[in-house]
């Protein structure tokens, strides 16, 4: 099982460029989410989504859209960056039910010149 | 809105001695609670939770957490601390009285396990 897979592993942008942060999930999971890990500010969540078609904002949504048309993929884009943006990136799935515990991938670290 | 307070930055402890990771949470319902560890270069992985019923849930590697309602409190504990539990710790919280249906992490606790 390939669980939770976040392409690129590495990205370094300029200030300014867009891009997309890939996650894809092969549990058939309804639940996804983004967080960025800064040192000290721990996981915070960007955006979330509880199906396909439906994603809402998290805590800091600012900077970032998403979209979910299949169950499996919730791309993460940065439209400007900007060299806040520089972190580590974490892509997450579970069940519908909110007591399951998250699927996490192995993050997408993104630095912004 | 529901948030999570880890106290501690930074946890040493000797190998072979307990050890104890603190957690704090502010809900407006009833609280869904995780711990999950997350070594060097790699995502979190689930370590337990607790959802009802037994105040005190066991998970993974042995580790173990209680939960207090009187202190919101869920911190995890192990008896005997091996050197490879060195790693970063996260406290999650999900508030079942909220719709929204997020859940917020606290800040890690870096544990060091000393040989």
């Amino acid at each position: 099982n390939a669980g939770v897979t976040q392409t690129p592993k590495f990205q370094v942008l300029k200030t300014g460029q867009s891009m997309t942060l890939q996650c894809a999930q092969d549990m058939n999971h309804e639940y996804m989410s983004w967080y960025r890990q800064d040192p000290g500010m721990g996981l915070r969540l960007i955006h979330y989504s509880v199906g396909a078609g439906i994603t809402d904002q998290g805590e800091v949504p600012n900077g970032y859209n998403v979209s979910r048309s299949t169950t499996e993929d919730f791309p993460l884009r940065l439209l400007s960056a900007a060299p806040s943006q520089t972190s580590v990136y974490f892509c997450a799935s579970r069940g519908g039910n909110s007591n399951q515990p998250q699927h996490f991938g192995d993050g997408t670290r993104l630095s912004i010149l | 809105a529901q948030s999570v307070a880890q106290p501690e930055d930074q946890v040493n402890v000797a190998e072979g001695n307990p050890l104890t990771v603190k957690c704090t949470y502010s809900v407006s319902g009833n609280p869904y609670l995780f711990w999950y560890v997350q070594y060097p270069n790699r995502g979190l992985q689930f370590l337990l939770k607790y959802i009802t019923g037994d105040n005190l849930v066991k998970g993974s590697y042995g580790f173990e957490a209680e939960f207090n309602k009187s202190q919101t409190s869920f911190h995890l504990k192990k008896p005997s601390a091996l050197v490879s539990d060195s790693a970063l710790y996260f406290c999650a919280v999900r508030d079942l009285l909220n719709r929204d249906d997020k859940i917020i992490f606290g800040k890690g606790t870096r544990l060091h396990i000393l040989p």
